[in-house]
């Protein structure tokens, strides 16, 4: 059973515009949501978390938004400029665990000149 | 600095060889992570360290073995690996600050098994 999910497998978007990318999950015990940018055959490059006790993070052009009661985060990212074209991952960890993430499938990202 | 390092960032690696993937982290942090990517793919859990102590195996063969030398330092020792096991391994540490989790990633060691 898929406890995070990212449904869009592809967003492609013009550079300037907004960019939102969406992720839902099943677990309510999930304390913690962390956004990634993966480039290929590189390591995930960390850009945003938030908890769930607070409904909006930003950090300079990213912004994530958490509706817990309906389970679902977006990451904002105004404006978007091609270099932010990558895979972006959700993921989320429980408070007291290991730290363990549970990453989402990901979500490829193209953003055109 | 949340700088994670990895070495080598690439092996090749035949059937019966053995080999050791290093990780190096200075921030800090008491929980490491081995993870193992397939292209396409979210990372995959295969170890959890937290405080120089085994916390997790998540069921991960014993041709990978883990080793915690000291807070800073994570090595995976491989030895008589599949070609299956190609993959990126990836090294990760974390902290839990106050209202904040964070979990850093190193760029990786691309590994090919022949």
């Amino acid at each position: 059973d898929q406890q995070v999910k990212q449904n869009s497998p592809s967003l492609s978007v013009q550079e300037g515009r907004i960019s939102i990318l969406n992720c839902d999950y099943t677990n309510s015990m999930f304390d913690y949501f962390l956004w990634y940018k993966k480039y290929p055959a590189e390591g995930p490059t960390f850009l945003i978390s938030i908890s769930s006790i607070k409904d909006k993070n930003e950090d300079g052009r990213f912004t994530v938004f958490l509706n817990k009661s309906a389970k679902h985060l977006s990451l904002h990212i105004v404006p978007s400029q091609p270099g932010d074209s990558a895979v972006y991952f959700c993921a989320a960890v429980r408070g007291g665990s290991q730290g363990n993430l549970i990453f989402g499938k990901g979500t490829k990202l193209s953003v055109k000149p | 600095d949340t700088e994670v390092t990895q070495t080598p960032k690439h092996l090749v690696m035949g059937m019966t060889n053995k080999k050791s993937l290093k990780c190096e982290q200075h921030m800090g942090h008491r929980a490491m992570y081995w993870y193992k990517q397939k292209a396409k793919k979210p990372p995959e859990l295969m170890f959890v360290y937290s405080y120089e102590k085994l916390s997790i195996n998540e069921s991960v063969p014993s041709r990978f073995s883990p080793e915690c030398p000291n807070s800073s330092l994570l090595n995976l020792h491989l030895h008589a690996l599949q070609p299956e096991d190609s993959a990126l391994y990836l090294c990760a540490t974390s902290a839990w600050r106050g209202s904040f989790y964070e979990q850093y990633f190193g760029p990786g060691t691309r590994l090919t098994v022949t």
